[in-house]
């Protein structure tokens, strides 16, 4: 039972460079969520995809793009990355019925 | 006005006492309420859910909602050190049942 899957784990960029993260849910959920987490601050939204095919801006979306593949995936892409983008990103996925969030286990990015 | 407010903390309880933890959401509209626990450098975890008003009891977990007063709280009985940890409060809202977090309240339970 794998839940929710994020790539990569750990990730050192230098300002300017591009990267994406991935996300992958095997329960069928139709709702994807993208959060960074910085100290003191709790979990921000970044972006939220209620469904296959739609995206919605979340709290903190500047500097980034998202794309929903399919149903199972849920990417967060950092165009040129910043300094300011250093942080720990969580995907995190739902049913419609039922807002449970299961997360994945958090990818760590820094930016120099 | 953020949509979900925690009192960052830390709270410091002594082993044993009860530790009480407190929420309050904007949204009127809210539908759904949880709490999550997050250990250092781990993922929030689900520990309780709550969706009417009233108590609702898990183990040594109880969740509190009114929604007359848009507060939510969680207490937790006969706290252990185990229980230390940040604790995540989060409100469903919206047409599309968005999940939003408060920033989180640091609970330390000392020996």
């Amino acid at each position: 039972n794998a839940g929710v899957t994020q790539t990569p784990k750990f990730q050192v960029l230098k300002t300017g460079q591009s990267m994406t993260l991935q996300c992958a849910q095997d329960m069928n959920h139709n709702s994807m969520y993208w959060y960074r987490q910085d100290p003191g601050m709790g979990l921000r939204l970044i972006y939220y995809s209620a469904s296959e095919g739609t995206t919605d801006k979340g709290e903190v979306p500047n500097g980034y793009n998202v794309s929903r593949l399919n149903k199972r995936e849920f990417s967060l892409r950092l165009e040129s990355a910043a300094p300011s983008q250093t942080s720990v990103y969580f995907c995190a996925s739902h049913s419609t019925a039922n807002t449970e969030a299961f997360f994945g286990q958090g990818t760590r990015l820094t930016v120099v | 006005q953020k949509e979900v407010e925690q009192n960052s903390g830390p709270l410091s309880v002594p082993e044993g006492a009860i530790a009480s933890l407190n929420c309050t959401y904007s949204d009127r509209g809210s539908q759904s309420f949880f709490w999550y626990r997050q250990y250092s450098g781990k993922s929030p975890e689900l520990i309780m859910s709550i969706y009417s008003n009233g108590d609702k009891e898990d183990g040594r977990f109880t969740a509190q909602l009114n929604k007359a007063s848009q507060y939510v709280s969680l207490l937790i009985r006969d706290s252990q050190p185990s229980d230390s940890a940040t604790y995540l409060c989060a409100v469903s809202s919206g047409g599309y049942n968005k999940l939003i977090f408060g920033a989180g309240t640091r609970l330390a339970v000392h020996p």
